[in-house]
């Protein structure tokens, strides 16, 4: 396995603008995930997709908040006319999902800063 | 819904020293629970899981995890701590048969004093 990979590993940005980041998930995986941790937290679940269809969205994902994982490989993360409040650690996570197999393998996350 | 709580945002031990990190969780449905490793600017790193096998769980680095199902407890142990064992702890569980999300507590800091 080569690993979860995750780009861009750091982004500043200022409020208002877009931002994306990307997600390469270990290549035999069909669950991908993407979770939310600011300091001194826990990762927060935000969705997950099973091949291409996004299966589950958090209520913590507004609108300005969208994912996409076209081929079912990898996925983006998009989030416009970004706030202060998006600053955070954004980790991507995959995993099989063979029953008993749960685990998930995380990336090493990008951390946006909205000044 | 399931939930996880953990006892002690930071604890601290000396080096050598038994580790203990507490794992609570809430689940109406068997879950399944893991323990992860987080250094600085860093992933999570599996350190073990549960899965309805065995209650003592064995894990990389030396940890070990025991599930008690009376006590709906996960808790962390390491007989003797190492230096590099300083790192953020989080604990999660996912239920269902086609379990997806994990739901993770707030995270242990462990600190080890040499």
């Amino acid at each position: 396995d080569t690993g979860v990979s995750q780009n861009p590993r750091h982004k500043i940005t200022k409020r208002g603008q877009n931002v994306t980041f990307r997600c390469d998930p270990i290549s035999e995986h069909n669950r991908l995930y993407w979770y939310r941790q600011t300091l001194g937290q826990g990762p927060e679940f935000l969705t997950y997709f099973q091949n291409e269809a996004q299966l589950e969205k958090s209520r913590l994902l507004s609108d300005r908040f969208s994912a996409e994982r076209p081929k079912g490989s990898f996925s983006t993360l998009e989030i416009q006319r970004t706030e202060q409040g998006d600053s955070a650690m954004y980790l991507c996570a995959s995993s099989r999902s063979r029953q008993g197999a749960y685990e998930q393998y995380f990336g090493p996350g990008t951390r946006l800063t909205v000044t | 819904a399931q939930s996880v709580t953990q006892l002690g945002s930071h604890v601290s031990v000396s080096e050598g020293a038994l580790v203990l990190l507490r794992c609570n969780y809430s689940s109406s449905v068997p879950p399944y629970l893991f323990w992860y490793v987080q250094y600085p600017n860093q992933g999570l790193q599996l350190l073990l899981k549960y899965t309805s096998a065995a209650t003592l769980v064995k894990g990389i680095n030396g940890f070990e995890a025991e599930f008690k199902k009376s006590e709906t407890s996960f808790h962390l142990t390491k007989p003797s701590a190492h230096m590099s064992d300083a790192a953020e702890y989080l604990c999660a569980v996912s239920v269902g048969t086609n379990a997806g999300k994990s739901t993770f507590g707030d995270g242990t800091t462990l600190t080890v004093k040499p």
